[in-house]
């Protein structure tokens, strides 16, 4: 047990639409959800933390209003990049912490967003 | 502020060889220990963990790593690799009631 699934997998927007990215706990109920960002060869970097219910948090230097999250589930949280530009074109990553295993995290896949 | 330090960057060994990644992080108070790996084309997977207990942790695939608290190092180790262990290495550290934080990474090439 313990899968989470991003979709889609990959997707290609036009500048100055807006994408949505969903993070799916299949099989447990995640309190919290996560959302990196991964450029190419890089580590993770942690944009925000999002609770089930309430308002997600921030890292310093990710613009919310751009990067919308809604965690309106145990189970579901959803990233949607606005009025997305090229610079935006990256790997996403979504996680999950199960609370039944120490809160330990639990990486989806990831999704490949291409701006053009 | 938590930050986590990888200084390998690209690490080339040929089958068989001894592994030790190093990892160090910078965050005085109680904290949770982790590595993952990425292998090509896939999504991050747990190696191991260490919340607390014995410092010499066992993870999957033979690896292992110590907590040295006074080092503040988690350095994960394997005693032979293999061809199929091409892969990137993260370390992150959890302090409680904050975010997962990760090192750069570092990318492990194993020449058959």
């Amino acid at each position: 047990g313990a899968v989470v699934s991003q979709h889609p997998s990959w997707v290609i927007c036009k500048s100055g639409t807006s994408v949505k990215i969903e993070c799916r706990s299949l099989d447990f109920q995640a309190t919290t959800m996560f959302w990196y960002r991964q450029f190419p060869k890089q580590s993770l970097m942690l944009m925000a933390t999002s609770n089930e219910g309430s308002k997600a948090t921030y890292e310093q230097g990710v613009e919310k209003d751009k990067f919308l999250i809604n965690h309106a589930s145990l189970t579901l949280s959803t990233l949607t990049v606005t009025s997305a530009h090229p610079e935006d074109s990256s790997f996403y990553i979504c996680s999950a912490d199960h609370r039944d295993r120490d809160y330990e995290q639990y990486f989806g896949p990831g999704t490949r967003l291409t701006v053009t | 502020a938590q930050s986590v330090s990888q200084h390998n960057h690209h690490v080339i060994l040929s089958e068989a060889a001894s592994l030790e990644l190093g990892c160090n992080y910078s965050y005085g108070g109680t904290v949770n220990l982790f590595w993952y790996v990425q292998y090509p084309g896939q999504h991050l997977q747990l190696l191991l963990k260490y919340f607390s207990g014995d410092p010499l942790v066992k993870g999957i695939k033979g690896f292992e790593a110590e907590f040295i608290k006074s080092k503040f190092s988690f350095n994960l180790r394997k005693p032979s690799v293999q061809w199929s262990d091409t892969a990137e290495y993260f370390c992150a550290v959890n302090a409680w009631g904050n975010d997962m934080r990760f090192g750069a990474g570092t990318r492990l090439t194993v020449k058959p």
